[in-house]
């Protein structure tokens, strides 16, 4: 069965700073990765999606994550952290066929001034 | 613009009641999802479809019902039966078959039961 494993579910940086996400997954056959992006009472946005083309995917806002198969991680990074990018964001995994997602439990972005 | 409702934003309801969720799409989508989300817990799929007059259970779906008479609609009813019923819901749609679809949300709805 595949899941996903968000790693800290708080991680806070100061603006400017390096933003790291941290995911990994577990799959019995080459998945589909996904990050979301998630602001208060509010559905989720996709930020970027893995397919397999190619290994470093770059997403909306500056973000980008990369691929890697032999520590199965699709960590997700932004060079400089904005004040902006506060929120909750969520990795997840889907089957090959059909559309259904397994997401991780979320990390809380907090960016300080 | 295409996109997904949901509707209401805010829904209060008493305890034993039975309420009805509103999700609709115009995106010719195929496949339709209800998830709930409740603080430190993610996102928890009750339902999906993945096409007109079909549907399954996800992980939680005790206590609630759904329907798929149209390709644009996929409301969700959460019965009496539901223990803890207060929750963020969300509806999402993609398009289904062999691929990397991603979901596309709605803006959610927030029930409180009390």
């Amino acid at each position: 069965a595949q899941s996903v494993t968000q790693l800290g579910s708080h991680v806070s940086v100061s603006e400017g700073a390096l933003v790291l996400l941290r995911c990994n997954y577990s799959s019995s056959v080459p998945p589909y990765l996904f990050w979301y992006v998630q602001y208060p009472n509010q559905g989720l946005q996709l930020l970027l999606k893995y397919t397999s083309a190619a290994t470093l995917v770059k997403g909306i806002n500056g973000f980008e994550a990369e691929f890697k198969k032999s520590e199965t991680s699709f960590h997700l990074t932004k060079p400089s952290a904005h004040m902006s990018d506060a929120a909750e964001y969520f990795c997840a995994v889907s089957e090959r066929w059909g559309g259904k997602l397994i997401f991780g439990q979320g990390t809380e972005l907090s960016v300080k001034p | 613009d295409g996109g997904i409702t949901q509707s209401p934003k805010y829904l209060f309801r008493k305890e034993g009641q039975n309420v009805t969720l509103s999700c609709e799409q115009n995106l010719n989508h195929d496949a339709m999802y209800w998830y709930r989300q409740d603080p430190g817990q993610g996102l928890r799929l009750i339902y999906y479809s993945q096409i007109v007059n079909d549907f399954q259970k996800g992980d939680i779906a005790e206590g609630y019902s759904v329907s798929r008479e149209k390709k644009e609609s996929f409301p969700l009813t959460v019965t009496s039966a539901q223990k803890n019923p207060t929750a963020f819901y969300l509806c999402a749609s993609s398009s289904s078959g062999r691929g990397a679809y991603e979901q596309y949300f709605g803006p959610g709805t927030r029930l409180t039961v009390t």
